[in-house]
C-alpha cells in the first residue's frame, strides 16, 4: 500500500465546475506539497502546507493533520487547469528532504 | 534565468553509451534534488545534495548512476553504459533549504531532461 493515496485517479469536468482532489497519507508528516504537472512534463509547486488552509487565486488547499487528509480545490475550473496534480509529503522524524509522492490525479477540464 | 535550468532538454542515445545531464539550480538554494519519472509512473527520488554535506545517494538505482554538485551550485547526473530501462524524464529541483519548513521548503523544478535509450 502506497503511503500517499490520491483520489480520484482520473477526473473529467466541464469548464466552470468546482473540483476536489483528495490526498490521504498514513505516516506522520511535517509538510504536505501539492504539485501540478502539465503535459510536456514541467512541474510547478502549488502549495506547501503543514496546517489549516491556503488559497492562491482559484486554488485552495486544506489539510487535516488529525485525519491525515488533504484536499485541493479548484473553483470555476478552466481547460488550462488540465494537468496531473500530485500530492507529496515530507515525513516527520525522518530526513527533511525526502518526499513520498502520490501517483497523481489526471484532471481534464473540457470547454 | 531565475528558475532551475536543465540541459539537454532531450537526449537520444544508444544502449551502452554514457550520458551526462546538467542542472543549474536557483542561485542561493542550498538543497538540490534529482528525480526520475518513467513513462506513466510517479516521481522517483534519486539523490539529494544539501550544502557541503555528503549527498544522500540512496535512491540511485544502480552503480551506473552517479551525481556530483560542484561548488554547491551546478549538478551533473551521469549514467554510464545506458540501458533501455533508463529511458525516462530526469527532473532536477532546488529549494532554499530542506522541505520540512513552509518558509524555506518550496520546491522549484526544472523542465526536465527526457532521455531515450535506443
Amino acid at each position: 500500500k502506497n503511503e500517499v493515496e490520491q483520489s480520484p485517479q482520473n477526473l473529467t469536468a466541464q469548464e466552470g465546475e468546482f473540483i476536489t482532489i483528495n490526498c490521504s497519507y498514513s505516516v506522520g508528516i511535517s509538510a504536505l506539497h501539492w504539485l501540478q504537472q502539465h503535459p510536456g512534463g514541467g512541474i510547478v509547486s502549488l502549495f506547501m502546507l503543514s496546517s489549516g488552509k491556503k488559497k492562491h487565486g482559484r486554488l485552495i488547499a486544506t489539510i487535516n493533520i488529525q485525519e491525515k487528509h488533504s484536499s485541493l480545490h479548484i473553483t470555476a475550473s478552466h481547460p488550462r487547469d488540465s494537468a496531473v496534480y500530485i500530492c507529496a509529503v515530507t515525513e516527520s522524524g525522518g530526513s527533511n528532504y525526502k518526499l513520498t509522492f502520490g501517483k497523481g490525479t489526471l484532471l481534464t477540464v473540457n470547454p | 534565468g531565475a528558475g532551475v535550468s536543465q540541459s539537454p532538454s532531450n537526449k537520444v542515445t544508444e544502449k551502452g553509451k554514457d550520458v551526462e545531464l546538467r542542472c543549474d539550480p536557483i542561485s542561493g538554494h542550498t538543497a538540490l534534488y534529482w528525480y526520475r519519472q518513467s513513462l506513466g509512473q510517479g516521481l522517483e527520488f534519486l539523490i539529494y545534495f544539501q550544502g557541503n554535506s555528503a549527498p544522500d545517494k540512496s535512491g540511485l538505482p544502480s552503480d551506473r548512476f552517479s551525481a556530483e554538485r560542484t561548488g554547491g551550485s551546478v549538478s551533473t547526473l551521469t549514467i554510464q553504459r545506458t540501458q533501455q530501462e533508463d529511458s525516462a524524464v530526469y527532473l532536477c529541483a532546488s529549494s532554499l533549504e530542506g522541505l520540512a519548513r513552509a518558509n524555506t521548503g518550496e520546491l522549484f523544478f526544472g523542465e526536465g531532461s527526457r532521455l531515450t535509450v535506443l
